[in-house]
């Protein structure tokens, strides 16, 4: 099972910041919270990923609090090509384990 | 690079029909992924191989579906019969030994209605 929580669903202006939740209180100390997102018709499409710093890239910048219990993906200047759905995923980077996706949060970007 | 290539693309069989999908990976990734997605939900991992080899099968139907990785490449995903409930995108996804952390890349997936 998905060991994150996001809202089902959300919107935001174009041009504007998007902010998307992710709680997952029960991560362990070995474990990276990942983005992806999915476009629709397209398969997931990985965004970013971070263990307890924030990080940024050309796509997005992650926020993780100090507890590391929540994190929050920002797309900084969102486009009607960022409509998609957000996957939040908690993940140990040991061996082969496996991405586990939850239903993740709906993002409709608004003209 | 090239992406992870899967075909078909589409496909409509008939309930206990056979079907069969075909997922060639990104060259020298060495770990293959196969997911089925069931509309509105999140992908669920089905397989995973380690080159020709099954690392974990445990969320696979084997009564009915069926993969293989020959020669450590190319993966076909099999479903003998269909059932209407296998109506789903099957995703096919691979990743780098050694990046791990950057996660992995999908294809485009096969979208299955079984009627």
């Amino acid at each position: 099972d998905a060991k994150t929580t996001q809202p089902t669903s959300m919107d935001c202006a174009e041009g504007r910041a998007a902010n998307l939740p992710c709680n997952h209180s029960t991560i362990s100390g070995n474990e990276y919270v990942y983005w992806y997102r999915q476009i629709h018709s397209q398969g997931p499409q990985y965004i970013i990923h971070g263990l307890k710093n924030n990080e940024t890239n050309e796509m997005a910048s992650l926020i993780i609090t100090e507890d590391r219990k929540s994190s929050t993906l920002i797309l900084p200047h969102a486009t009607l090509r960022d409509t998609a759905v957000y996957y939040c995923i908690v993940r140990a980077n040991s061996g082969n384990t496996p991405l586990v996706f939850g239903k993740g949060t709906r993002l409709s970007v608004i003209a | 690079e090239a992406g992870v290539a899967q075909s078909p693309r589409y496909k409509i069989i008939e309930k206990r029909q056979s079907v069969a999908f075909w997922c060639n990976p990104i060259s020298g990734h060495a770990t293959l992924y196969w997911y089925q997605q069931i509309l509105g939900q999140g992908p669920k991992l089905l397989i995973q191989f380690q080159n020709n080899g099954v690392v974990d099968d445990s969320q696979l139907p084997k009564d009915r579906f069926s993969a293989e990785r020959l020669k450590g490449v190319d993966s076909t995903l099999k479903i003998q019969p269909a059932k209407l409930e296998d109506s789903a995108v099957y995703l096919c996804a691979s990743s780098r030994p050694g990046q791990v952390l950057y996660g992995y890349t999908f294809g485009s997936g096969t979208r299955l209605t079984v009627v």
